[in-house]
């Protein structure tokens, strides 16, 4: 089914290690961000992509590194975890404002 | 990015319509309004959007005050699995991403 995928669904890491968060989508969009949810909190936005080779920062990116190097795919990089980073983690894609954005399932992270 | 208002939570008792609004008082002439909603433990889940016009799909209708400066999103019979966090979001034409705010907890009781 057409869709963004998110993988891992859940990751567990120790203080200081790095990890990849993989988000694929099967759609053609351009634009694809990633965005944290803290627990009973809304979504914020850590970067984000308008096209393969474009990224820019958004609310929350301390911490976060991204690339676009295909337009399917929009990797987001911990360098080195903190438990500040503990949350769920959520990927997004669509062709535009003008078009409904389609979100992955999440990633939910703990870092100990 | 424009600011969107919306009550902290709502009730709506089952198979009855729910009107949820949304006001936003700055909105420019380019912003869409977008509707997500996200059901617990799940991602947000695209609703419906519009420019200036009301609009219907399967989902729900969205309404637009004809000054565009609030908006409601209508679910015409509430279902519990409706039960969710909405959240009414301004979404420029030269926007790269969502802004999203805290959004309206709409309960549903049998």
């Amino acid at each position: 089914n057409a869709g963004v995928t998110q993988t891992p669904k859940f990751q567990v890491l120790k203080t200081g290690q790095s990890m990849t968060l993989q988000c694929a989508q099967d759609m053609n969009h351009e634009y694809m961000s990633w965005y944290r949810q803290d627990p009973g909190m809304g979504l914020r936005l850590i970067h984000y992509s308008v096209g393969a080779g474009i990224t820019d920062q958004g609310e929350v990116p301390n911490g976060y590194n991204v690339s676009r190097s295909t337009t399917e795919d929009f990797p987001l990089r911990l360098l080195s975890a903190a438990p500040s980073q503990t949350s769920v983690y959520f990927c997004a894609s669509s062709y535009s404002a003008a078009y409904g954005y389609t979100f992955g399932s999440g990633t939910r992270l703990t870092v100990v | 990015d424009a600011k969107t208002t919306q009550p902290n939570s709502m009730e709506s008792n089952e198979e009855e319509p729910v009107h949820l609004p949304c006001n936003h008082s700055t909105i420019s002439g380019t912003d869409y309004i977008h509707w997500y909603r996200q059901l617990p433990s799940q991602g947000p889940e695209y609703v419906i959007h519009g420019l200036t016009s009301n609009v219907n799909n399967r989902m729900a209708s969205l309404a637009i005050a004809e000054d565009r400066k609030s908006s409601t999103l209508i679910l015409h019979r509430a279902t519990l699995r409706d039960a969710a966090v909405y959240y009414c979001i301004l979404c420029s034409g030269s926007a790269r991403q969502l802004t999203f705010g805290s959004g309206t907890q709409l309960t549903v009781l049998p």
